[in-house]
């Protein structure tokens, strides 16, 4: 079963701050999603990589196969970014989570 | 699109009870998921179906737990008897294509007593 490890778990930064928050993972997969759960338990999809990079508005997602890693970034952080960040891999034997990055943007 | 839809949003219950959870997929949509979100295990897929064939079940605790998709605009997630260790938030969430982005429902809360 693949092994999905989250860092930080929680993270608390001032508005502005470049954020990362990273994913590892122990078995080869097809894809990799970020999703965004708001503090109302809301779930939002942000990325689906399967390789490379890909950017939304103030969110950029990365993937390095080979290391079995990707992290997430966030530029010009605001306090709206406040929420649980949480890594799931696609492979073998479904989707695995990880445990989440609680992160906090103080104004 | 309204979106992936969930019914109810909140469901309290008594342990031995039957529970039903209900989804309606975005329209269009050939996969649908079911996940429970505890503090203690995180998010966990359940199940999931494509073109309402269940694909994957392995995700599924026991038996007392059991998944149906009928039509391609509906699917439950059934648990009977119901225990208190089954408490959790129950998501449910659809896609394209299965390694597609997924869109997810609201969410149901179901506290078991």
């Amino acid at each position: 079963k693949n092994e999905v490890e989250q860092s930080p778990q929680n993270l608390t930064a001032q508005e502005g701050e470049f954020i990362t928050i990273n994913c590892s993972y122990s078995v080869g997969i097809s894809a990799l999603h970020w999703l965004q759960q708001h503090p109302g338990g809301g779930i939002v999809s942000l990325f689906m990589l399967s390789s490379g990079k890909k950017k939304h508005g103030r969110l950029i997602a990365t993937i390095n196969i080979q290391e079995k890693h990707s992290s997430l970034h966030i530029t010009a952080s605001h306090p709206r970014d406040s929420a649980v960040y949480i890594c799931a891999v696609a492979g073998a034997d479904g989707l695995t989570f990880g445990k989440g990055t609680h992160l906090i943007i103080q104004p | 699109d309204a979106g992936v839809i969930q019914s109810p949003r909140h469901e309290v219950t008594e342990m031995g009870q039957e529970v039903t959870l209900r989804c309606k997929p975005i329209s269009g949509h050939d996969y649908l998921f079911w996940y429970r979100q505890t503090m203690m295990r995180g998010l966990e897929l359940l199940i999931y179906f494509n073109n309402n064939v269940p694909i994957d079940d392995s995700g599924m605790p026991e038996d007392r737990f059991s998944a149906k998709m009928p039509n391609a605009s509906f699917s439950t997630l059934k648990i009977q008897p119901s225990e208190p260790r089954d408490s959790a938030v129950y998501f449910c969430a659809s896609s394209l294509w299965g390694a597609d982005t997924q869109y997810f429902g609201p969410g149901t809360r179901l506290t078991v007593l």
